[in-house]
């Protein structure tokens, strides 16, 4: 069945450095892809979305990358800091079927400082 | 600020006990989901609801059932709970079309 994955569940970065978390999907049919931040003890917060009409969007220090011919997804961040220690969460929407998201398994960043 | 809100935090409960999860939003949006999280297993949909009275299973609805009699609250129900619905359960609602959710903080459940 149709799912989404992460290959990396833990990350380690160096504060200031960039981070670089990844997602692979496996719907060629999945029009709209979020990205999720959730912190400890909190609810998933949106970060940033991409339409499947496009390969790049960028928004204050995050970028995100789709490239469908491969079936990947990844969130860039840049000069990491400590507040953006978190698990990271993709997400897909298919067009059709059912009208809920997907969610991946999720992916720890640790920042040290 | 346009929220989610679930009502509790924390519950602890007994097997076999008959379950509310009572979730509020202020949005006016028509979706609403109810999702579980546990380790290594991510967010998994339980039920969802994409109108006032409609419901529609998700990948795991067995054991639970659901509630949607006004457009702002979406009621998760264990019929008979059991130590295997431990979880953390997460709300979340949005607007038709494929925008992003807006979640909840989330309920932290123990049943003993």
């Amino acid at each position: 069945g149709e799912s989404v994955g992460l290959h990396l569940p833990t990350l380690s970065v160096q504060e200031g450095d960039n981070s670089i978390i990844n997602c692979a999907y496996s719907n060629s049919a999945s029009d709209y892809f979020i990205w999720y931040k959730q912190e400890s003890g909190k609810g998933p917060q949106f970060i940033i979305d991409i339409r499947s009409n496009m390969d790049k969007r960028q928004g204050q220090r995050v970028t995100v990358l789709l490239n469908k011919t491969v079936k990947h997804l990844s969130l860039q961040i840049a000069a990491t800091q400590p507040g953006d220690s978190a698990v990271y969460f993709c997400a897909e929407n298919f067009p059709r079927g059912r009208r809920a998201l997907t969610f991946g398994s999720g992916t720890r960043l640790q920042v040290q400082p | 600020d346009v929220k989610v809100t679930q009502s509790s935090r924390y519950l602890v409960k007994r097997t076999g006990e008959k379950v509310f999860l009572e979730c509020v939003q202020d949005m006016d949006h028509e979706n609403m989901f109810w999702y579980r999280q546990d380790p290594g297993l991510g967010l998994r949909l339980i039920y969802f609801s994409y109108d006032v009275k409609m419901k529609e299973k998700g990948d795991i609805p067995e054991g639970y059932s659901v509630s949607r009699e006004k457009k702002e609250r979406f009621s998760l129900i264990l019929e008979s709970a059991s130590t295997n619905q431990t979880s953390m359960y997460l709300c979340a609602s949005s607007h038709p079309g494929g925008s992003g959710y807006t979640f909840g903080s989330g309920t932290r459940l123990t049943v003993v």
